[in-house]
């Protein structure tokens, strides 16, 4: 089966700097990537996500690049703002799941004023 | 759009008895739910995975006798917690999906439960 490792568990910058999440997977056959936060004691929300026919995604301030060959795929977090303060869970899905999404451990991102 | 919700957000109940919770996606059909565990500061765990009119999924480990599932619409699906002990408190979240060939799923607001 798949198996997701997140780095690094916890994340503090300044506002106004960039944050970057890495992530990798196993399973060659995955080809759905989200990302999603976690504010405490709520749900995650979807933040973006990316297919493997596409290399890099881009949303406002913030991105998801790819490298299928390596494995692994990143979120970018530009112009970081204290509201940007969660945990972002990284996942993957092979086609041939079922659509179950593998879960990363998850990074607590802080981000001070 | 997407919008998926859960009841009741907590609950508290004694240990012995059962807990139902609600999962209904509100602006679209789901043909396919997942529920999920999850406990204090630690990622998310596929229980099951539910699909409208068939019999649920469970993962390994998974008492599926202990966590009833059920998927009886499009829109609503239902955990209940039978006989539920000190250990099964934990925070339940819910994901549905909209049909075939979407992968996108998209969560509810979870149900905190604690069972003393």
């Amino acid at each position: 089966g798949e198996n997701v490792e997140q780095h690094p568990s916890t994340l503090s910058v300044q506002e106004g700097d960039s944050a970057v999440i890495k992530c990798t997977y196993s399973d060659s056959a995955s080809n759905y990537f989200p990302w999603y936060k976690q504010e405490l004691g709520k749900g995650p929300q979807l933040i973006i996500d990316i297919r493997s026919n596409v290399g890099e995604k881009k949303d406002q301030r913030i991105a998801v690049t790819l490298n299928k060959t390596a494995k692994h795929f990143s979120l970018h977090i530009t112009e970081t703002q204290p509201e940007d303060s969660a945990v972002y869970f990284c996942a993957a899905t092979p086609s041939s799941s079922g659509d179950k999404l593998t879960f990363g451990t998850g990074t607590r991102l802080a981000v001070r004023p | 759009g997407a919008v998926v919700s859960q009841h009741p957000s907590w609950v508290i109940c004694k240990s012995g008895t059962s807990v139902k919770i609600e999962c209904r996606s509100l602006d679209f059909q789901a043909t396919t739910m997942f529920w999920y565990r999850q406990f204090p500061k630690q990622s998310l765990m596929l229980m099951a995975t539910s699909n409208e009119g068939s019999k649920a999924t469970y993962e390994q480990g998974v008492e599926k006798d202990k966590f009833l599932i059920n998927h009886a619409s499009l829109t609503l699906s239902t955990l209940t917690v039978t006989s539920a002990h000190p250990e099964d408190s934990s925070f339940y979240i819910c994901s549905a999906k909209s049909g075939t060939g979407k992968q996108t799923q998209y969560f509810g607001p979870g149900t905190r439960l604690l069972v003393l």
